[in-house]
């Protein structure tokens, strides 16, 4: 069974950067599937981040395309998101999952998350 | 990049149908069959319920359908029951940066 897994700060300071890792097991992260990053702000709605593929293709979020990058760490069955210069609007619920994609852009659906992770910005 | 428009909640008694509408845009929605929809329960990970507009992932009940006509896609639930009280999100691939967008989601409640 695939399971992902967050991890990193739960509190992260103003114009600092949030780093969250994402563990995958049950499945290799090599194995022909998109990675994404997915958060949502409490009591809000679902918002995509961006997503990566054995780091050769990524694509991210028009609206966070210059403070965001995902990459991964294929030794370790992981992959990581980094957004920069943060504010409390950043503050949210950050889940990872996998995700199909074809013809190496389109995307179809993300089928295993992770529990999520709340991270808070203070204002 | 704006997000698809869902209606805020629906409702209605067990055994009942609800349908829940999803509209974008003919560079998402109306451009692909490439529509997805997510449940989530209160303070719990999204569950992938139907992709490719239409299609059901093993182990999702039948009650749940997809549709779509135009740019607007549509949820429905059919036989409604208490376990269906959730909030519900579509998402569609968009041609705009290759992205992926969500709706706002809709409340369901079980009257």
């Amino acid at each position: 069974q695939v399971q992902l897994q967050e991890s990193g700060p739960g509190l992260v300071k103003p114009s600092e950067t949030l780093s969250l890792t994402c563990t995958v097991s049950g499945y290799s992260i090599t194995s022909g599937y998109f990675w994404g990053w997915i958060r949502q702000p409490p009591g809000k709605g679902l918002e995509w981040l961006g997503s990566v593929y054995q780091n050769e293709n990524t694509y991210y979020n028009p609206s966070l395309k210059s403070r965001i990058s995902v990459s991964v760490d294929t030794s370790k069955n992981q992959f990581s998101l980094m957004l920069r210069s943060v504010t409390a609007a950043d503050t949210a619920v950050y889940y990872c999952a996998r995700e199909r994609r074809v013809g190496g852009s389109v995307s179809l659906f993300f089928d295993f998350w992770g529990r999520g992770t709340l991270v808070t910005v203070p204002s | 990049q704006s997000a698809l428009t869902q209606p805020a909640s629906v409702s209605g008694s067990p055994g009942q149908s609800v349908t829940i509408s999803c509209t974008g845009t003919s560079s998402d929605v109306g451009g692909y069959n490439y529509v997805t929809w997510y449940q989530q329960y209160a303070g719990k990970v999204p569950k992938l319920m139907i992709y490719d507009v239409s299609k059901r992932p093993s182990g999702v009940s039948n009650r749940f359908s997809g549709s779509k006509s135009g740019n607007t896609a549509s949820l429905t639930i059919s036989g409604l029951q208490a376990e269906d009280e959730a909030d519900y999100y579509c998402s569609s691939y968009t041609s705009n940066d290759t992205a992926v967008i969500f709706g706002g989601g809709t409340k369901v409640t079980v009257l």
